[in-house]
């Protein structure tokens, strides 16, 4: 069956260190994938979109690779900020003109 | 703020009761999206408008859920015969154009609580 994951606990982070989420995907071939940020109460903010032939892409402090061979996507936020504490969600592309898959999100704590 | 809207904010139902929520898009954007979101979980695809025309709706979608958009500006979702299930929040995005790879806009969202 087809299946997106990523890191069910919650990620603590020590300000002004790196921090890395996962992206795992099972049974698809997206064209791209995207990530957004969510904070609570509030719907999810785009942060960055990354296709299947880009291996990186990166905005301010912010990273995203994309390896299909792995089926996996890595976000990484550099000089963490305790602003920066939210949950992290991922969403692929299905290859259809409509629909994301989304995953279940990673709670990121940066501790100051 | 994105630009888009959502009322109510929040709502409190008894079962059994209807509810209808309602979305602004940001202006021109001609795709609008609904998506639900329990806690702990991803938002999942209800259904979607290009302007007025629904395209789209999930297979999950029950035929107590029904949405439209009239003259393609803003739109309405409404829930029949609630059931303690379908407390979740209701988020409403947008986007500029057809382009699958077009940024979605979300708003904050409405979440229904059904006692």
């Amino acid at each position: 069956s087809q299946k997106i994951e990523q890191n069910s606990e919650a990620l603590n982070i020590q300000e002004g260190k790196t921090a890395t989420l996962t992206c795992n995907y099972t049974n698809y071939s997206p064209a791209y994938l995207q990530w957004y940020r969510q904070d609570p109460g509030r719907g999810p903010v785009f942060l960055l979109l990354i296709r299947e032939n880009e291996k990186e892409k990166r905005k301010e402090r912010l990273k995203v690779t994309f390896d299909t061979t792995l089926k996996q996507s890595l976000f990484h936020i550099t000089a963490s900020q305790p602003a920066d504490s939210a949950t992290y969600l991922c969403a692929l592309d299905i290859r259809s003109n409509y629909q994301l898959i989304w995953g279940a999100g990673t709670k990121l704590i940066i501790k100051p | 703020d994105t630009g888009v809207s959502q009322d109510p904010r929040h709502k409190i139902t008894k079962r059994g009761q209807n509810v209808t929520f309602r979305c602004d898009p940001i202006s021109e954007h001609n795709r609008l999206y609904w998506y639900r979101q329990t806690l702990g979980q991803g938002p999942e695809f209800l259904t979607y408008f290009q302007n007025e025309a629904q395209l789209e709706k999930s297979r999950l979608l029950s035929n107590r859920f029904s949405a439209e958009r009239p003259k393609g500006s803003f739109s309405t979702l409404e829930i029949q015969r609630t059931e303690q299930g379908d407390s979740a929040m209701y988020l409403c995005a947008s986007s500029r154009t057809a382009q699958s790879t077009d940024t979605q806009y979300f708003g904050p969202g409405t979440r229904l609580t059904v006692l």
